[in-house]
């Protein structure tokens, strides 16, 4: 059965840090998503994904957040200086057409 | 914006005992609501889900019912065993994009 995978699977990194979290979903979803928990927290909404471009983003997802999807197959979350409160499991998901959404393991970061 | 509140956050049951979590929502425009168990260090994983336009669906041991006019939702787990111990998370969907509102997270332990 098909998964979506992420790498790397733990992030260490220095605050102010750029850091890229990468996800390839399943290869024929059409719409993609990053959320993110905090250790002990709800899962979080960040940011949707459809035809090449952002359809819906949170309050989270400011300025030092982007997402590509540059080969079709990838789908990348880039924080360009990485705050401590940065610090918390980020997971890609990723539907076709039906609601459900198929969620990956998860990036583990942590800023320092 | 839409907002999920679950009950309990902790849930012990003996095995074989059935275990229910309840959610609520604030938007009438979601329409879906899945619920997702996370093992440790896992994402988390679609259990079972259910539309606006049905009212209960049950999958085996688990069932999940809606009641659109009270705006809640809850997921019926029968004779548990202690595998079913996990975090269990609902989720309400309504924009057109499919971005997700989770609970807060439900910790159920089932004591052998």
């Amino acid at each position: 059965e098909p998964e979506v995978t992420q790498t790397p699977s733990h992030q260490v990194t220095q605050m102010g840090q750029e850091v890229i979290l990468r996800c390839v979903p399943i290869s024929n979803h059409l719409y993609f998503y990053w959320y993110r928990q905090i250790l002990g927290q709800k899962v979080e909404f960040l940011v949707s994904f459809y035809n090449n471009e952002i359809s819906e983003k949170s309050e989270i997802f400011d300025d030092q957040f982007s997402v590509e999807r540059p080969d079709g197959s990838n789908f990348t979350l880039k924080i360009r200086s990485t705050k401590l409160e940065d610090s918390a499991m980020y997971f890609c998901a990723g539907r076709l057409y039906q609601e459900t959404q198929y969620f990956g393991p998860g990036t583990r970061l942590l800023v320092l | 914006g839409e907002n999920v509140e679950q009950h309990p956050s902790t849930l012990s049951v003996q095995e074989g005992d059935s275990a229910v979590i309840k959610c609520t929502y604030s938007d009438s425009a979601s329409n879906y609501f899945p619920w997702y168990k996370q093992e440790l260090g896992k994402g988390p994983q679609l259990i079972i889900d259910i539309r606006s336009n049905v009212g209960e669906k049950k999958d085996q041991r688990i069932a999940v019912t809606l009641n659109k006019t009270a705006k809640h939702f809850s997921l019926h787990i029968t004779e548990t065993q202690p595998e079913d111990s996990a975090v269990y998370f609902c989720a309400a969907t309504g924009s057109t994009w499919g971005k997700s509102t989770f609970g807060d997270g439900t910790t159920l332990t089932v004591k052998p």
